[in-house]
């Protein structure tokens, strides 16, 4: 089974850009994670959906940060306007459903990279 | 905000020898995962621990869950360079879905 799958690998682009993520998580799996990692503040939940639905977005940084989930099979977090701060790894999760008990599939990420 | 502390951050040992990574909170978790992380790859799950005192292991390497769920601690036996990476804990309050992340401990083994 292939696991979550996210594009661009890498991302170099300006300050002032719009970036968009993209996220395809494992099928069959309710709850999608946006995860940030940065040297300073390490590993940091951005906002996560079941079934779709953003459940908790308290971790997005400000405005210029959103995401959406239009269908189970498809993610996107998009930053616009672009900052140099924005600089980091940005993951995507899955999990087969809530629960305390799931285990997270993580994909190997975007390196972003804002000039 | 739960804060999970992991010590030491980092970690550089020879091949063989034993080692104990620690993730300390003031909150109580009704769950704790950890976590390790390759250069360039996201966070793969090694073990999940629910019950206070709780203890797991996975080959060489041991886990436990404090009494009171507030800390856990990762033992690793005769550490192989294969063992090199981040480790990270990650803890749940409730029945939340969330993930709270530990600052990590960078372990690196060398031959």
């Amino acid at each position: 089974d292939a696991g979550v799958i996210q594009s661009p690998r890498h991302e170099v682009t300006e300050m002032g850009q719009e970036v968009t993520l993209r996220c395809k998580p494992i099928s069959g799996h309710n709850s999608l994670f946006w995860y940030r990692q940065t040297m300073m503040r390490g590993l940091e939940l951005l906002i996560y959906f079941n079934n779709n639905v953003p459940i908790d977005d308290s971790g997005m940084p400000e405005d210029r940060f959103s995401a959406k989930m239009p269908n189970a099979s498809f993610s996107t977090l998009k930053i616009q306007p672009s900052e140099p701060r924005d600089s980091a790894v940005y993951f995507c999760a899955s999990s087969l459903r809530e629960g305390v008990l799931q285990p997270q599939h993580f994909g190997d990420g975007t390196r972003l990279s804002i000039l | 905000t739960q804060l999970l502390e992991q010590s030491p951050q980092f970690l550089s040992i020879q091949e063989g020898e034993n080692l104990t990574v620690y993730c300390n909170s003031s909150s109580v978790f009704s769950s704790l995962q950890w976590y390790r992380q390759e250069p360039g790859e996201g966070p793969v799950l090694l073990v999940t621990v629910v019950t206070g005192g709780e203890v797991k292991k996975l080959k060489r390497l041991t886990f436990q869950f404090g009494d009171a769920r507030k800390d856990s601690s990762l033992h690793i036996t005769a550490a192989q360079p294969g063992d090199t990476g981040l480790y990270l804990c990650a803890g749940r309050t409730g029945t939340a879905s969330k993930l709270t992340f530990g600052t990590g401990t960078r372990l690196q083994v060398t031959l």
